[in-house]
């Protein structure tokens, strides 16, 4: 059965600080690991990884992939208050994602 | 562009009665999910359609159906709604060309009670 691990469950940082969050996989079939920020809506597309060691950036969030430890990581610099939210990683296997359960971070100004 | 649609945004039903969640999408989108949403229980999946007349069972199908007579549309019904069936309903849609970013919608807030 496939698997997607998310740690820490929760988080609160002060403004400015950095934060990094974890996902581990167990999955048959992988094809790409996706990040997705939720606020109170629906879930924003951040990443999709497909390759190891090649980081994604986008202004202060930044991820990679390492398909031999079957984990990735998200990392925000310089946080802010728009940056609370649960950050959700998923994979795919086939044509169906696969969610863990979500960091909950709380960025306190 | 409206992306994708659902409707509606809130209901309250009573055990065993039936609705049907609506979603539209109009990018075209070969691929549409269903995910429920509860807290604790991340994302999990309902059914999935690969293309118009094509569906599958996700994660935790029971109590629920989908059909995809069309590209755009892709409802989910509850046959009896029961109160473990209180849950967001999120419906997802990609295109099947490489990209695996799938599209959400807003989501619908269901309470059975």
């Amino acid at each position: 059965e496939d698997k997607v691990v998310q740690s820490p469950l929760s988080l609160v940082v002060h403004e400015g600080d950095t934060v990094t969050l974890n996902c581990s996989y167990e999955v048959t079939n992988f094809r790409s690991l996706l990040w997705y920020k939720q606020e109170k809506k629906a879930p924003t597309f951040l990443f999709m990884l497909t390759s190891s060691g090649i980081e994604k950036k986008s202004g202060r969030l930044s991820s990679i992939l390492d398909k031999k430890e079957l984990f990735s990581i998200l990392n925000i610099t310089a946080t802010q208050t728009g940056d609370s939210a649960v950050y959700l990683c998923a994979v795919v296997p086939r044509e169906k994602l696969t969610f863990g359960t979500g960091t909950r971070l709380t960025i306190i100004p | 562009n409206a992306g994708v649609t659902q409707t509606p945004k809130f209901q309250v039903l009573k055990t065993g009665q039936s609705m049907t969640l609506q979603c539209a999408q109009d990018m075209n989108h070969e691929y549409m999910s269903w995910y429920r949403q509860d807290p604790g229980m991340g994302l999990r999946l309902i059914h999935y359609s690969v293309g118009a007349g094509i569906t599958d069972q996700g994660e935790v199908p029971n109590g629920y159906n989908v059909s995809r007579s069309t590209t755009e549309d892709f409802p989910l019904r509850l046959l009896s709604a029961a109160p473990s069936q209180t849950s967001v309903y999120f419906c997802a849609s990609r295109t099947g060309q490489g990209a695996y970013g799938y599209t959400f919608g807003s989501g619908t807030r269901l309470t059975v009670v």
